[in-house]
């Protein structure tokens, strides 16, 4: 069945970028009947929704990040990437990626998510 | 901007039936989800399309949406079944989450 690990940098400075990976096991990212999804979360607290990516790029994305936020696209590695710019202490979480569906817009399933810790 | 109202905990004795509620303006209008979250792990999906069941779920969950409030309806709970339990739902293609409920099974 579909997997999905997040990767990248554990610990990032304020006023920095945050970059991840999620790399996709069992399925092709192009298979072109999925979104592939960024959300976060702070510990001890709810989900938040950064945004998604569709097989042919198209992106949406959280309007509250929206200006920092970019989603792309690696099908040779059959990965897909998230940039958040210029980071505050705030932005501390867990980062998971997930699956979703194009109807209904359920995810599933989701990565185990890493820790994304913003500090100097 | 839409906003998801969850109870923060909800109770229920081990064999009971426990309700969790997610109160939107009109979300009887929107497909809704919900998903299950254990400590220290990734939520899971056990309810989409506000009644579905993924494969895998017991089919003591289940899932309704009408008028403003839909309810993640638990049958026969067990120990296994406490967790944290969001809703979500899309408003304005942005993804919305209730703010959690802790089911506590005692």
């Amino acid at each position: 069945q579909v997997q999905l690990q997040e990767s990248g940098p554990g610990l990032v400075k304020p006023s920095q970028n945050l970059s991840l990976a999620c790399t996709v096991s069992g399925g092709s990212i192009s298979s072109g009947t999925y979104y592939w999804n960024w959300i976060r979360q702070p510990a001890g607290k709810g989900l938040e929704w950064i945004g998604r990516i569709s097989s042919s790029g198209s992106t949406d994305y959280n309007p509250s990040l929206k200006s920092r936020v970019t989603i792309s696209l690696d099908t040779s590695k059959n990965q897909f990437s998230l940039n958040l710019n210029s980071v505050t202490a705030a932005e501390t979480a867990l980062y998971y990626c997930a699956r979703g569906g194009y109807t209904a817009g359920w995810f599933d399933p989701w990565g185990q998510g890493t820790l994304v810790t913003v500090s100097s | 901007s839409y906003e998801l109202t969850q109870p923060p905990s909800v109770s229920v004795s081990p064999g009971q039936t426990a309700s969790i509620t997610c109160s939107g303006n009109k979300l009887g209008n929107k497909y809704v989800c919900w998903y299950r979250q254990k400590p220290g792990q990734s939520p899971v999906l056990v309810i989409y399309q506000d009644n579905k069941r993924p494969s895998g779920i017991p089919e003591r969950f289940s899932g309704s949406n009408s008028g403003n409030t839909a309810t993640l309806t638990i049958g026969g709970t067990q120990t296994m079944d406490e967790a944290d339990y969001y809703c979500q739902a899309w408003d304005s293609n942005t993804v919305v989450f209730g703010g959690g409920t802790k089911l506590t099974v005692l």
